[in-house]
């Protein structure tokens, strides 16, 4: 079973949509996790790291459910520069991160 | 720029030749990752050096592929008697030494193996 598992999509929405990527991970003593965005042949940049409590940048906002394993990140308004492919990264043990196979997501004008 | 740095950022090569490639972290991090990506798949993580020591392999390091940090400070991966299906991106990537820390990723070496 992968660490991290990730619907790749491709997900199509028109610009002002609201848009949510989930993501399930196996280890179950992971501790920290992270949304990252990949644009096309650009290297994965840190979009924002996943609480437990949930928090909030701006229209973006991601969920961690321990219990379920499971996290999700929520995006309002939908603008075209949000197009890229999403990447959920958990982080087991001291170092390495795991990643999904990404979402990819368009935005539509 | 004070960036994750890497060089060459582009590589074509025939199979059976070696190639290597340079990265240079963001000068405070001790901590330096290399991960290899394929086309339509999230990064996959081959190795990590804490200084200069390598403290993990994946077993996808295999031993036609090396890595070393010699200083502490910049770091090579070298792919021996390459094959086609070596032809990825080579992520590297560094950070603070602490679990919470942010880790940058510099903006990868693409290797095309003919």
């Amino acid at each position: 079973r992968k660490e991290v598992e990730q619907d790749p999509g491709p997900f199509n929405v028109p610009e002002g949509a609201t848009v949510a990527f989930n993501c399930t991970y196996s280890n179950s003593a992971s501790q920290s996790f992270f949304w990252y965005r990949q644009d096309c042949r650009k290297e994965p940049k840190l979009l924002m790291s996943v609480y437990s409590s949930g928090n909030e940048d701006g229209r973006f906002t991601a969920q961690l459910n321990r219990a379920s394993q499971y996290i999700s990140l929520l995006i309002r308004d939908s603008k075209l520069s949000d197009s890229a492919t999403y990447l959920c990264v958990v982080r087991s043990g001291a170092n390495n991160l795991f990643f999904g196979t990404g979402t990819r997501l368009t935005v539509i004008p | 720029d004070t960036g994750v740095s890497q060089d060459p950022r582009h590589k074509i090569t025939k199979r059976g030749q070696n190639v290597t490639f340079r990265c240079d972290p963001i000068s405070e991090h001790n901590r330096l990752y290399w991960y290899r990506q394929t086309l339509g798949q999230g990064p996959e993580f081959l190795t990590y050096f804490q200084n200069e020591a390598q403290l993990e392999k994946s077993r996808l390091l295999s031993d036609r592929f090396s890595a070393e940090r010699p200083k502490g400070s910049f770091s090579t991966l070298e792919i021996q008697r390459t094959e086609q299906g070596d032809s990825a991106m080579y992520l590297c990537a560094s950070s603070l030494q602490g679990i919470g820390n942010t880790i940058y990723f510099g903006e990868g070496s693409w290797l095309t193996v003919v």
